[in-house]
């Protein structure tokens, strides 16, 4: 079935650094490529996502870019801030049609005032 | 409210009691999803349901999981004769058109 790997599994930034994520996937078929954000004992709540018809996409301090040929997709946070600190998961749809999320084991950003 | 909702938000269970909890999605989304998420992993898929047709139970991990959504908008997963490892955060999504899932809290369930 559809695998999604996820690294690192914990990243430690200084404040206004930048953070990477990287995510590789299985399913050539995977269309949507969502990042959520998810603190300590709260909901995940989706930062930024991607299609498979672009290869990049920002919004404002985020970006994401997708390799569809190397199957990897990249969460880019600039100018951290220390209330980006949280646990990061990449996700992606596999080959269904449902909507189902395959998730990445996530990585955990701390970024030091 | 605007926001998925789930209740309760923690439940303790001693081994082999059955326990339910609720999700009320965001009105008139079609599409809802359990997950269940370990402590330090990712969320894991459970079940999809599309209305009130659960289409998708390939992630439920034994048949002591039950899901149901009967009028298609409130849904209930029931866990039977509960174990301790069936001790985590069950998340409830649901979503317009298939895409963007939203969230709900979870509720954190400890089996003792």
């Amino acid at each position: 079935g559809e695998n999604v790997e996820q690294h690192p599994s914990t990243l430690s930034v200084q404040e206004g650094d930048s953070a990477v994520i990287k995510c590789t996937y299985s399913d050539s078929a995977s269309n949507y490529f969502p990042w959520y954000k998810q603190e300590l004992g709260k909901r995940p709540q989706l930062i930024i996502d991607i299609r498979s018809n672009v290869g990049e996409k920002k919004d404002q301090r985020i970006a994401v870019t997708l390799n569809k040929t190397a199957k990897h997709f990249s969460l880019h946070i600039t100018e951290t801030q220390p209330e980006d600190s949280a646990v990061y998961f990449c996700a992606d749809h596999g080959s269904s049609n449902t909507g189902k999320l395959i998730f990445g084991q996530g990585t955990t950003l701390q970024v030091k005032p | 409210g605007a926001g998925v909702s789930q209740s309760p938000r923690y439940k303790v269970a001693k081994r082999g009691q059955d326990v339910a909890l609720r999700c009320d999605p965001i009105s008139g989304h079609v599409s809802l999803f359990w997950y269940q998420q370990a402590l330090g992993q990712g969320p894991e898929f459970l079940t999809y349901f599309q209305n009130e047709a659960q289409l998708d139970k390939s992630g439920l991990p034994s048949d002591r999981f039950f899901a149901e959504r009967p009028e298609g908008s409130v849904s209930t997963l029931k866990i039977q004769r509960t174990q301790q490892e069936d001790s985590a955060v069950y998340l409830c999504a649901s979503s317009l058109v298939g895409y963007e899932a939203f969230f709900g809290q979870g509720t954190r369930l400890t089996v003792v």
